[in-house]
């Protein structure tokens, strides 16, 4: 089966713009999860999404929002774009909330801030 | 707050050999789940091995094994027979069963198998 899609793979945006990065969970999956990886701060979670609500936020400034679709797909936007905002932005899906379902990541798209 | 920390940067072996990368976490919780994931130059994180703190067994998947220590909050994993496909970026991650449904990571092992 088709495994986690994240689009666009790679992305170059210049400070201040705004920017929509999608995540197509697999199919039946209902919880979405997002990561941002940077080399000097690592892995650090944004936020969960399950049954098209935001169940957690990590600790990011209001630039950054995210949304779940009744598909379960869903797509992350930062605003204001700063050149801190440059990550390896990665999403998970999993077929339920808990640790116990396992999460499943996919590729991960590549913003770069100029 | 969670942590998890991973006292080596890098690690390089020769291939098949054995090799133990280490982590260690601090929770005060006392059900939760510990991940090992492998993120290869794909940059897709692969889940390895997991372990649930409450099951003293240690968990295996074939030619990765855990040593999971409760009382030490340590968690380290061991990969026999390493070949050249495990060469990746190896991350611990820590994740509770209350509150915030969130992988804490490590700051990553970045192993190398040399042919």
């Amino acid at each position: 089966k088709a495994g986690v899609t994240q689009t666009p793979r790679y992305l170059i945006k210049t400070r201040g713009q705004q920017v929509t990065l999608s995540c197509s969970p697999i199919s039946g999956h209902r919880s979405v999860s997002w990561y941002q990886q940077t080399p000097g701060q690592g892995l650090q979670f944004l936020f969960e999404y399950f049954s098209e609500t935001q169940r957690n936020k990590g600790n990011f400034p209001g630039r950054f929002s995210g949304r779940q679709f009744s598909n379960s797909r869903s797509e992350m936007n930062v605003s204001t774009l700063e050149l801190g905002d440059s990550a390896l932005y990665l999403c998970a899906s999993s077929p339920n909330r808990g640790p116990n379902y396992g999460y499943t990541f996919g590729s991960g798209t590549r913003l770069t801030v100029v | 707050a969670q942590t998890v920390t991973q006292s080596q940067p890098e690690m390089s072996v020769q291939e098949a050999e054995t090799v133990t990368l280490s982590c260690t976490y601090d929770t005060s919780e006392s059900n939760y789940y510990l991940f090992w994931y492998k993120q290869p130059p794909s940059r897709q994180m692969i889940l390895v091995i997991r372990q649930e703190a409450y099951k003293q067994q240690n968990a295996t998947e074939n030619r990765f094994s855990v040593n999971f220590q409760k009382a030490a909050k340590s968690f380290s994993l061991k990969i026999s027979d390493s070949q050249l496909g495990d060469t990746a970026m190896y991350f611990c991650a820590f994740m509770s069963l209350q509150g915030a449904q969130k992988l804490v990571f490590g700051q990553g092992t970045r192993l190398t198998i040399n042919p």
